[in-house]
């Protein structure tokens, strides 16, 4: 049974990064079927998929266009995690974030966090 | 705002059934498969159906996807108390290059 298990600070400056973690276990970060999503969620945005990042031989990372230009995603496989980093935050990056997982193609985003409820506030 | 359209709340009694639709485009439903989630309060998003009208393993056969060009249905027969949640459509976006969520409908069981 696959988990994943969210980390990071719930309260971030603005103009900071905002940074978060997500453990898996069960399953593998570099699984070559799988691929790793951060998703958040605002009363004034809904449901936002932010990004993902997968590996095929080789690791690949894609970005909603709305953020492309302050975000990352990165994997960390020595610790079976990934992580996301948004640059340059401002209020209106206020949500509840979850890192989620399509543990093979075209299966939807199968596997939750728990969420992590970040503000954006000095 | 999405490009993904629902409408915002669908009611029901219990034992009846609902359909929630979700009205897209030619970059989104019209060329991708269709995902569905249940949103109970104060939890994650739950996957309900993939591929458009495929039931993870644990879903009841209450719930049924569809899709026919550039909207796709959810289905729940049988309604319960329990259903009572935020159910949202999401498919692939071409122009996103990712996936788009639905506005997002609220089902309320009278």
């Amino acid at each position: 049974q696959v988990q994943l298990q969210q980390s990071g600070p719930g309260l971030v400056k603005p103009s900071q990064t905002l940074s978060l973690t997500c453990a898996i276990s069960g399953d593998s970060v570099s699984s070559n079927s799988a691929a790793w999503s951060w998703v958040r969620q605002s009363p004034s945005r809904g449901l936002e998929w932010l990004g993902r990042t997968y590996y095929r031989s080789k690791w690949y990372s894609n970005y909603a266009v709305s953020v492309k230009s302050r975000i990352t995603i990165n994997p960390d496989a020595s610790k079976n995690q990934f992580s996301l980093q948004l640059k340059s935050v401002t209020p209106e990056d206020t949500a509840v974030y979850y890192c989620a997982g399509e543990t093979s193609a075209h299966t939807g985003l199968g596997v939750w966090g728990q969420g992590t409820t970040v503000t954006v506030s000095s | 705002q999405s490009v993904v359209t629902q409408p915002p709340s669908v009611s029901g009694t219990p034992g009846q059934r609902v359909t929630i639709s979700c009205s897209g485009s030619s970059s989104n439903i019209g060329s991708h498969y269709v995902y569905w989630y249940q949103q109970l309060p104060g939890t994650a998003p739950k996957l309900l159906i993939y591929r458009n009208d495929q039931r993870p393993s644990g879903v009841p056969d209450r719930f049924s996807g569809s899709k026919s060009g550039t909207s796709a249905s959810l289905a729940i027969s049988g309604l319960r108390s329990e259903d009572e949640a935020d159910y949202y459509c999401a498919p692939w976006e071409d122009s996103l290059s990712g996936y788009v969520f639905g506005t997002g409908t609220k089902v309320t069981v009278l």
